[in-house]
């Protein structure tokens, strides 16, 4: 199975500012179609995980575009351009570029 | 706006199978080349994939429960189901089903215990 390592676990940002998450995976996310299978989810407390990025850096429907992705192979980062209140939950990195898709541990975030 | 459900028993015994159905709404499960799949969390394992199931009925399971999963599609009723068997505290979880992997049903709280 790919591994996902998220740093780091937790995060306290005063609002306003940036915050910037690191997911590494343990092989190589790009697939010979050319995509890599890159996503980041945030999940806030009771809810569902919310899709926010596809495919390293595409922002699904209706998110901000202060979140962003960038990186490629093995390394992804995933910055908040200046956090709001309503951004407070846990992040998740998954891939999909290979069977069992796997998630990242998590990262905390919460307001100061 | 596509919708997905979960139901089923929220409390399972040892060594017995976990039933859950996720009933689609706002779009067709046949009529879409999607997957549709089943996740579960668990403050031990974090966010698990436990399987898939494609349009034309594909299954895909993850290797660690393959011998205990089973997911199925009924397109009469436009929903997917999951069957695990047998059970163990191990999968007390938080049981997600989505049409991956953009969509999400808002989860529920399995407990295994006797």
């Amino acid at each position: 199975d790919i591994v996902m390592t998220q740093t780091p676990l937790s995060l306290s940002v005063t609002p306003g500012q940036p915050a910037s998450i690191s997911c590494k995976s343990s092989q190589s996310l790009l697939h010979s179609d050319g995509k890599t299978y890159l996503f980041w989810y945030l999940q806030k407390p009771g809810q569902p995980p919310q899709l926010l990025i596809y495919e390293v850096s595409s922002r699904f429907s209706g998110v901000p575009d202060r979140f962003s992705g960038s990186g490629s192979g093995t390394d992804f980062t995933l910055k908040l351009r200046r956090v709001e209140a309503e951004d407070v939950g846990v992040y998740y990195c998954m891939q999909t570029r290979q069977l069992p898709p796997t998630f990242g541990q998590g990262t905390k975030v919460e307001i100061k | 706006q596509l919708q997905l459900q979960e139901s089923g028993p929220r409390l399972v015994k040892p060594s017995e199978t976990l039933s859950l159905t996720c009933t689609v709404s706002g779009g067709s499960i046949s009529s879409s080349r999607y997957y549709w799949g089943w996740i579960r969390q668990s403050p031990e394992k974090g966010l698990e994939w436990i399987g898939s199931i494609y349009y034309n009925g594909s299954t895909y399971y993850n290797p660690s429960l393959k011998s205990r999963v089973t997911i199925s599609v009924d397109t009469s009723k436009n929903q997917f189901s999951l069957k695990l068997s047998p059970v163990t505290a191990a999968d007390t979880a938080v049981y997600f089903c989505a049409r991956l992997w953009r969509y999400w049903g808002q989860g529920t709280l399995v407990t295994v215990s006797s």
